[in-house]
Formats: structure tokens, sequence, C-alpha cells
């Protein structure tokens, strides 16, 4: 089945850090996603992008949807303790999400 | 406005034996999504509901697992006898408009089969 490689796996970063992740697909999407996932909670929605070459900033986090439509990244400027979780991008045709396999993250302080 | 809510949030069934999970969507969104995650990976679409309809099944794994929404409000998800490799987080999500504008995910229910 259809896959995106989302990376990295995991990261341990000191709190202050800046942190990048992104995502690729051999297929084109319409719309990219960010959600975080806290321990024992669904994903929450961080960020949406809809247009090729859109980036988009919600307080210390920055998407931008690739030009070619077929990657995404997602950049946490100074981490703090409760950015911890795990990170999954997806990319949406129309209702249907393909996520990527997340990204762990943790903040040491 | 309340949450998407799904229960139970844990279950742990012997294999063989059935289990059903429950999600109540947002109150109006006319869509509902199942999504699984076994261990580990990545997580994948089930199948989507517009009201009491099935859009899309293509992502059921097989003839085990039974969804259901009627009268389009609350759904549940029936696993019909469990197998060692059901176990994974299941969730649910709902929307307003059928699009790719973000849904609302529940907090997912924990399934173990043993």
């Amino acid at each position: 089945g259809q896959q995106l490689n989302q990376s990295p796996q995991s990261m341990f970063i000191q709190e202050g850090e800046d942190v990048s992740m992104n995502c690729t697909s051999s297929s084109i999407f319409n719309t990219w996603l960010w959600y975080k996932q806290d321990p024992g909670e669904g994903p929450v929605l961080l960020i949406a992008l809809y247009k090729a070459g859109e980036l988009t900033s919600n307080g210390r986090l920055t998407a931008q949807f690739g030009i070619t439509r077929k990657d995404s990244f997602l950049n946490i400027s100074a981490s703090i303790p409760s950015d911890v979780g795990i990170y999954f991008c997806a990319g949406a045709r129309q209702y249907k999400y393909i996520f990527g396999t997340g990204t762990r993250l943790k903040v040491l302080a | 406005e309340a949450g998407v809510t799904q229960f139970p949030s844990h279950s742990v069934i012997e294999k063989g034996q059935t289990v059903t999970l429950r999600c109540d969507p947002i109150s109006g969104h006319d869509n509902l999504y199942w999504y699984r995650r076994v261990m580990g990976k990545e997580i994948k679409f089930l199948l989507h509901f517009v009201k009491e309809s099935k859009q899309d099944e293509s992502g059921m794994p097989n003839n085990r697992f039974l969804a259901e929404r009627t009268g389009g409000t609350y759904s549940t998800l029936k696993v019909q006898p469990a197998e060692l490799e059901d176990s994974g987080v299941y969730f649910c999500a709902s929307s307003q408009e059928t699009g790719s504008g973000g849904y609302t995910f529940g907090s997912g229910t924990r399934l173990t089969v043993v």
C-alpha cells in the first residue's frame, strides 16, 4: 500500500533547541497535515497545508507544503518540555488520510 | 463543544472473543472515520461514513470487522472473532465537511487481544 516516509523516527533534543522533521511520498497529495499525539490521547491537528509551496506558522511551529506536492516539513523552534510526543504527517486526498509512521520527540530539560 | 468520544478507552480480550468499540462524533458532524494504529506502525484508514451510509470501507482488514452507524449519529466497530493481530489503537474521527480540512480525532480505544 501507499506509504509516507517520515523522518527521523525519533529525536532526543535539549530544551530550547530547534527541531525539524519531514515526510516524503512517491505520490502527489492535495493537502498535507501535521498532527501531534500525546500519550493516551488521539492525534491533534497542528497545521494544515493546502497549496504547493505554502508556508504556514502556528506559534513556534512552521510547516511547508513542498513544491512537488510530494513532501512536507515541520519545524519547531525553541522546544519546550511539553513538545514531547509523537508527530505524524498525513497526506490527504479528499477525505482519506495517509499517515507517516511518526516522529517520537523527547525534550531534555 | 464536546469532542469525539470513544468507549472503552482500553479493552483486553481473548482470541476468539467479540469486542465492540463505540464512537460518538462531534454533534452535527456528518462525516465519521475509523482508523487503526498497529504497534509502531502508521495510522491506517479503515472506513468513512457520511451520515449513516458507508462511503468507503476499503481499509477494513477482513470480514471479521463490521462497522455501523445507525441513524447517522454514533458508530460502532465490532471485531468478531478477534485475532492477535487485531491488537492496536482504534481511532475515530469526525468532520463537518467531506474534504481534507482536518478531522477531529477521539482519544482512541487500545485493544489488546491475548
